[in-house]
């Protein structure tokens, strides 16, 4: 299985509502990353999961909250976001010279 | 970090080669060199990695010259498949929690 998985694939929310988005491997990969992509821009780095603990915040508005339940689980709470953050949420592992693995993304629409 | 360039945009017919190069100036010892390609609403894909000198895998080249300070990845006969945004990468060890850190990438489009 070379596979990360995203749920859900869509998701539309309102600005007072609560959501997480999820991210799944079974590669075995220690390093776990979220990443936000805006149409035509490249992906910007959010959060990076090392061995399950944070290890990078790159400066991310507290209304995104991360989560690694397990080596295999990574999650995205969502808490009182704003338009401006609809976008392409990805999800990416690595653990080796084969480079990191992108989940297909959770495309987000926030009203 | 090393911060990359690379052109904006390229165009190519269909079975030409094409050479995407990227410019990382003040790459550190430690750094290796990644590509990834980008379609659409998917999330990026690895192409190949490198150290240094050459590296080929199925799909494509990686060339770094000896002060590594450029790289050009090489796409054999393109296809209109291969029409994606190509982005050039530059960290050190790979695989574990380091910044993946995305330059603005290439925009490739290949026409009949």
């Amino acid at each position: 299985d070379t596979e990360v998985t995203q749920t859900p694939k869509h998701l539309v929310m309102g600005m007072t509502n609560k959501k997480s988005l999820k991210c799944e491997q079974h590669m075995g990969h220690r390093a776990m990353y979220w990443y936000k992509q805006k149409a035509k821009k490249p992906p910007e780095l959010m959060f990076v999961y090392s061995y399950e603990k944070l290890s990078i915040n790159e400066s991310v508005p507290s209304r995104f909250s991360p989560e690694c339940p397990n080596s295999s689980l990574l999650n995205l709470h969502l808490h009182a976001l704003q338009p401006e953050d609809s976008a392409l949420y990805l999800c990416a592992s690595s653990q080796d010279l084969d480079g990191a693995f992108f989940g297909q993304g959770t495309r987000l629409t926030v009203v | 970090l090393a911060k990359t360039t690379q052109p904006i945009s390229m165009d190519s017919y269909e079975g030409q080669e094409v050479n995407i190069t990227c410019s990382h100036n003040n790459i550190a010892t430690n750094d290796y060199i990644t590509w990834y390609q980008q379609f659409p609403s998917q999330g990026p894909r690895f192409i190949i990695q490198g150290y240094k000198t050459k590296v080929t895998n199925e799909v494509a080249s990686l060339f770094i010259p000896a002060d590594r300070k450029s790289s050009t990845l090489s796409l054999p006969r393109v296809s209109l498949s291969d029409t994606a945004v190509y982005y050039c990468l530059v960290g050190d060890t790979p695989g574990t929690a380091s910044k993946l850190t995305f330059g603005t990438g290439t925009r490739l489009q290949v026409t009949l």
